[in-house]
């Protein structure tokens, strides 16, 4: 079946921009999760989705990013007013609501904020 | 975390990369890779079952709690095992994974 997909792959923005991105997780997968990736780094927790509820948005940097999943699948996170600190791959997964927290990675959108 | 970022061995070497988990209550554990522009892939996890772990492509790990690891190894190294390798941690009611600053693996033909 399919995996986890993310649009775009790769998004260029000027500064000051907002930008949107898109994850598709696997069906009928409950959690959602987004993780951010600097260069050379692993990556860092940013939100979790249980169905549509937001339920953990502690890794949030600032309140520039906002994430929804209105209808309990497709997830987008949004960044208002990017900035050059911005710059990373903004990883999603997705998982079963089980005990083992295997979570299932798309490919990633590679931000750059120029 | 991770305490090695970088390692080059031999093909048909020994594949060692280490991971040491901070927590005073086992937690899980994952091998992660990521090959260039792709997203990660589970090689293998813990989660207190079996404390020796087989995974794909010939990986396995341990977990050694009296050394608060979860080592992974591969015997031996194929080309095609030239990746980047993260360790996670997740508390086994938590849902968030925390992850190492990750190991680039290069193998030399």
């Amino acid at each position: 079946g399919a995996g986890v997909s993310q649009s775009p792959r790769y998004k260029v923005a000027k500064r000051g921009q907002d930008v949107a991105l898109r994850c598709d997780p696997i069906s009928g997968h409950v959690s959602l999760f987004w993780y951010q990736q600097a260069l050379g780094q692993g990556p860092e927790f940013l939100t979790y989705f249980q169905n549509e509820a937001q339920l953990d948005k502690s890794g949030l940097p600032s309140d520039r990013f906002f994430a929804e999943r209105p209808e309990g699948s497709v997830s987008t996170l949004k960044i208002q007013r990017t900035q050059q600190e911005d710059s990373a791959v903004y990883l999603c997964a997705s998982s079963f609501r089980d005990s083992s927290n295997e979570q299932f990675f798309g490919p990633g959108t590679r931000l750059t904020v120029l | 975390a991770q305490s090695v970022t970088q390692l080059s061995v031999s093909e048909g070497a020994l594949v060692l990369l280490r991971c040491n988990y901070s927590s005073s209550v086992p937690p899980y554990l994952f091998w992660y890779v990521q090959y260039p522009n792709q997203g990660l892939q589970l090689l293998l996890k813990y989660t207190s079952a079996a404390t020796l772990v087989k995974g794909i492509n010939g990986f396995e790990a341990e977990f050694k709690k009296s050394e608060t690891s979860f080592h992974l190894t591969k015997p031996s190294a194929h080309m095609s095992d030239a990746a980047e390798y993260f360790c996670a941690v997740s508390a086994p009611n938590d849902y968030k994974l925390s992850f190492g600053a990750g190991t680039t693996v290069t193998v030399r033909a």
